[in-house]
Formats: C-alpha cells, structure tokens, sequence
C-alpha cells in the first residue's frame, strides 16, 4: 500500500530529446507528488511537485503528467541537456503526515 | 535562500560505537524528518519529529535509533550502538506546514568499519 514504484532504473537520452520517466502508486490517501533530482555526493533537490487536483504541471522544460484513476504519474524533460543528467526519484506523501515514500530513482544520462 | 544544513558532512566510525548525526533545519520550519540513502538504493523514511515527539517512525528506526530537539534550533539523530548496515547517507529534512514541500540537507555519510 505505501510503495511507489519508478522506471525505468536507467535512462540514456541524447541532447536535446525527452526524457520520460514514470511512477504508479498504491495508497489512494497520497496528495502531493514530488520529482527530486540528486546529483552525486547530494541531498535530493525538489524539481517540481503536482496534486491530484490537477492533472499536469509545467515548469520550464519539465512537466508532469497525472493520471489519478489508473494512480500514475510521470516526468517529461523537454529538450534533455547534459547538464540534467542525475538521478530521479519520485515520491509521494500525504499531506497530514508528510513523510515522503520515494520510487526507487532512474538514473538518467543525456549525451552530448 | 535558507536551507538545511547537516554536520558532519562525513563521519566514520567502528562497529558498536555511538554516533550523533546534526542537522539544523530552516527555522521557522515546523516538521522535520530523517532520511536514510544506502549507497545505489533509494531515499528510505527513518522518523518524523512534530511538536517535540516523534509522529511516525519506519520499522528501520528500531531501540538503537533515537532522535532529540535539544534546542531551538538543532535536530539530531542518534546510532547507539552502530552496524555495519548502519552505513549509508543520513538525510535530515524539515518543512512548514502541514502538506507540501520537504527541503533536504546535503547530508551526512555514515561509514561503519
């Protein structure tokens, strides 16, 4: 119930691409859906974050998409620069407890 | 900009050994969090802390696990007697309100020799 599961683990995408990584959720008391990048030797940074009110959110290149009947969402990176190569991770929270659940992250490489 | 901040950025210790790991999170931030990261794995829930008491903690954060708000300002999470499954980056993350945005230190990486 309280898993979120992310793929794909790895994501090789040349510059200038889109880059789509996905994330499906069991618990249907989850409210807030965040995307975290990490870079190496870092904390997990917040990227962008989406409520199920809502089902898509842009910001710059990034977007996510949610679909809350079949409990999916997912992250387009428009125009992937190497710069955005790190690891992804979703996750997922409820608004009165607030601890995030965190997919198991990709690791994406965007080619010059 | 505020921001979380962790000491020390890397601790190593032996096997048995107590370690203390600090955070300070941004100060008028009300919820805060610890955050395990084994070295490749995923970000793991550790505890969350409110109102000076603990509101919800994982089944990782046994009787070796304990945190304190010694003060005003600072969040740290103790290791009693540590393993050496205990080694990975510890996460300390704190936010305002009641839903929304969790900001993370930078971390501390824990080596359990």
């Amino acid at each position: 119930q309280q898993q979120v599961k992310q793929s794909p683990q790895s994501l090789i995408v040349q510059k200038g691409g889109i880059s789509i990584i996905n994330c499906a959720y069991e618990n249907t008391a989850f409210d807030y859906f965040p995307w975290y990048q990490q870079f190496p030797g870092k904390g997990p940074a917040l990227l962008i974050a989406i409520r199920p009110d809502v089902s898509e959110k842009k910001e710059g290149r990034f977007t996510i998409s949610f679909n809350k009947s079949a409990k999916q969402f997912s992250l387009h990176i428009m125009d992937s620069q190497p710069g955005d190569s790190a690891t992804y991770f979703c996750a997922a929270s409820r608004a009165n407890a607030g601890k995030s659940t965190f997919g198991d992250g990709t690791t994406l490489t965007v080619k010059p | 900009e505020p921001e979380v901040t962790q000491t020390p950025s890397h601790q190593v210790t032996q096997m048995g050994q107590e370690v203390i790991l600090r955070c300070v999170p941004i100060s008028n931030h009300l919820y805060f969090y610890w955050y395990r990261q084994i070295l490749g794995q995923k970000v793991e829930f550790l505890v969350s802390f409110y109102n000076n008491e603990i509101s919800e903690k994982s089944e990782i954060f046994d009787d070796q696990f304990s945190v304190e708000r010694p003060d005003g300002s600072n969040f740290t999470l103790k290791i009693r007697s540590t393993k050496l499954e205990d080694s990975a980056m510890y996460f300390c993350a704190s936010r305002n309100t009641g839903g929304g945005e969790q900001f993370f230190g930078p971390g501390t990486r824990l080596t359990v020799l």
